[in-house]
């Protein structure tokens, strides 16, 4: 399975914009980059995946680098609801996802 | 409500004893995913169903044992229980098992504690 290297924590404040960095180097032009988020006490959420192209929906955006080497995922506005972990995932097509370390998000009133 | 439907939310059992946890996936849905999550592993990939047959299985232990039902709801069993075996299970649903790239939809876990 491909690599991902996430922080393992960071902190925003609330109602400013967040952007959680993912690097995967060892990426393949096949692999889609999938982030799911999982807040406390909860099952894992998906948010969002592209593949090459920027995307966004209601939850978030996310900015893909044009070499595919890294991502950022954007929560444009933070509310203390969004404190979670946010795991960033390679997935190649067909194939299951597997979890890494992820990023523990703070949120700060 | 995400439409996984995990039962039971909690379970405790003793060393040595066998349970069965179940899960009924989003409506439509055909795959079915099983997750263990514990403190010092993270969330770690056991087995996937699609449509009644398996189709990857990941690090699941000779004790454990699943199946997709021909309604499309799953079962995972788990025998000879050991301490270690304590942690949260998720289910997970998709609408298909290959060439999609839809994302999961989880459900909200079993709890299960061995003494």
């Amino acid at each position: 399975d491909a690599k991902t290297t996430q922080p393992n924590s960071m902190e925003s404040n609330e109602e400013e914009p967040v952007h959680l960095p993912c690097n995967h180097s060892t990426i393949s032009g096949t692999d889609y980059i999938h982030w799911y988020r999982q807040l406390p006490s909860q099952g894992p959420e998906y948010v969002i995946h592209g593949l090459t192209s920027n995307v966004n929906n209601r939850m978030a955006s996310l900015a893909i680098a044009e070499d595919r080497k890294s991502s950022t995922l954007i929560l444009h506005r933070a509310t203390l609801r969004d404190a979670a972990v946010y795991y960033c995932i390679l997935r190649a097509r067909d194939d299951k996802i597997i979890f890494g370390k992820g990023t523990r998000l703070h949120i700060l009133p | 409500d995400s439409g996984v439907t995990q039962t039971p939310k909690h379970l405790i059992t003793a060393t040595g004893q066998r349970v069965t946890l179940r899960c009924s996936p989003r409506s439509g849905d055909l795959s079915v995913y099983w997750y263990q999550q514990s403190l010092d592993q993270g969330l770690q990939f056991l087995i996937q169903y699609y449509n009644g047959e398996e189709r990857a299985k990941g690090n699941i232990l000779e004790r454990f044992s699943a199946q997709q039902f021909p309604d499309l709801h799953s079962e995972l069993n788990l025998s000879s229980l050991e301490l270690g075996d304590s942690a949260l299970y998720f289910c997970a649903s998709s609408v298909a098992g290959g060439g999609d790239n839809y994302g999961y939809t989880f459900g909200s876990g079993t709890r299960l504690t061995v003494v």
